[in-house]
């Protein structure tokens, strides 16, 4: 079955950090740019980062730069999301989304075909 | 910086209806616009891509369309299924940027 499957998700207090993971099966993980896209529970989305195919390029949105690192494994078919210095601002459902090749570019990637379930990050004290 | 509305923010419709929901962007786009579709408690799929491109499995009855900075998304008989929130989503700017969404319910 092709799926995303995030963890690493829970309670953070500001300030604190958090590696989510997201492991993919069912198709050739190095096919493909992946990225990660958060939500506040019952507001819109937002791109967060996202990092071409052999993880040679890699872009962030503003407010998270200097304070993730997305990062890949491809041998272990896997992404990460490294998050420090976390704020309340943070808190979010966090999906692992995939995008076809073609759809990547100086490190965004800009079509999200395959998503996960997310992983929920509360950052509060 | 790039600035996306989509509207009505909500809509009821019957079983049948054609629905229509519209995304304005703030400058040309190119067509470079994704829909997504979120059902309630579950991730957000792909609808359309390049604007009116349909995704892998996506019914027929769903049609997007546009070009320059007015797009649509269309449902052409709206089905109980159909129960979600829509999301636009440019990329002519980056980084990539979602509107911020169309709920569709069942009157």
């Amino acid at each position: 079955e092709v799926q995303l499957l995030e963890s690493g998700g829970g309670v953070v207090r500001p300030g604190g950090s958090l590696r989510l993971s997201c492991v993919a099966s069912g198709f050739t993980f190095d096919d493909y740019g992946m990225s990660w896209v958060r939500q506040i529970p019952g507001k819109g989305l937002e791109w967060v980062a996202s990092i071409n195919w052999n993880g040679g390029s890699t872009g962030y949105v503003n407010s998270v730069k200097g304070r993730f690192t997305i990062s890949r494994d491809n041998a272990k078919n896997s992404l990460f999301l490294q998050m420090n210095s976390l704020r309340a601002e943070d808190t979010a459902l966090y999906y692992c989304v995939r995008t076809p090749l073609g759809y990547c570019g100086g490190g965004y990637c800009y079509l999200f075909d395959l998503w996960g379930q997310g992983t929920l990050v509360p950052v509060s004290s | 910086d790039i600035q996306m509305t989509q509207s009505p923010s909500s809509l009821s419709a019957s079983v049948g209806d054609r629905v229509t929901i519209t995304c304005q962007a703030s400058q040309d786009i190119r067509k470079h616009l994704n829909w997504y579709q979120q059902r309630p408690g579950k991730a957000p799929q792909l609808q359309i891509y390049d604007a009116s491109n349909l995704g892998k499995e996506v019914p027929s009855r769903f049609s997007g369309s546009g070009s320059g900075t007015n797009y649509s998304l269309t449902i052409t008989s709206l089905q109980p299924e159909d129960i979600a929130t829509y999301y636009c989503q440019q990329y002519d700017t980056l980084p990539p940027l979602f509107g911020p969404g169309t709920t569709v319910d069942i009157k």
